[in-house]
């Protein structure tokens, strides 16, 4: 069993829906917790990174983490063909620089 | 001024050959990464090293080999690549000073295909 799992996808939703993406893990040392979008044949770029539980907005995105139940949430509001990527959960632990990774989720927004 | 640069992007080669990818960051960090996309897009952590010294170096075969020549650039060699090796390969940097602030960005990966 993976330490981070994600629901792969593919997601297709129409434009102006709400995006919901979300991982679980096993490993309750996993303390930092991050999201990041992956254009085809770019390099990963970080979204949003919290640490605590509860909810942290940015703009169109809310990242959701709940410790107790072991499990992150992203939701992208009025999503626009331009969020078409994959989005991957990262996490790491509290003296750690390494992040573990969930498989990633590839979403298109349909115009 | 690209933050975290890697060349070659693209790096098609024969089974058996040696080859290195090089990465570069100018954000002025301590930390760098290497880590292996495979084809279903998961992301693992390879190595990485801070201000110079290997920090962490995960289960990867001895055939890779990680330096670090000053804390800006990290580069990847490979002798007798195998087919299992074709991935793509992302060179990641972090302040690496603050471990509660401490985030990654990354490069824009070097494709290797091994024939």
């Amino acid at each position: 069993q993976k330490e981070v799992e994600q629901d792969p996808g593919p997601l297709s939703v129409p434009e102006g829906a709400i995006v919901s993406l979300n991982c679980t893990y096993s490993n309750s040392a996993f303390q930092y917790f991050m999201w990041y979008r992956q254009y085809s044949r770019k390099g990963p770029e970080l979204l949003m990174y919290t640490y605590s539980s509860g909810n942290k907005e940015d703009g169109r995105f809310t990242a959701q983490v709940d410790k107790s139940s072991k499990y992150i949430s992203l939701f992208i509001r009025d999503s626009q063909p331009s969020d078409s990527a994959t989005y991957l959960c990262a996490m790491r632990h509290l003296n750690d620089y390494k992040l573990s990774f969930g498989a990633g989720t590839t979403v298109t927004v349909r115009a | 001024d690209t933050a975290v640069s890697q060349t070659p992007k693209y790096l098609v080669t024969q089974m058996g050959n040696d080859k290195s990818i090089k990465c570069e960051q100018n954000l002025g960090h301590d930390t760098m990464y290497w880590y292996k996309q495979d084809s279903k897009k998961f992301l693992k952590i390879m190595f990485s090293y801070n201000n110079k010294e290997l920090i962490i170096n995960e289960t990867v075969p001895n055939r890779f080999s990680p330096k670090s020549p000053d804390k800006a650039h990290l580069n990847l060699h490979i002798n007798s690549l195998e087919l299992g090796d074709s991935a793509v390969y992302f060179c990641a940097s972090s302040q690496g000073r603050t471990l509660n602030t401490d985030t990654q960005y990354f490069g824009p990966g070097t494709r290797l295909t091994v024939l």
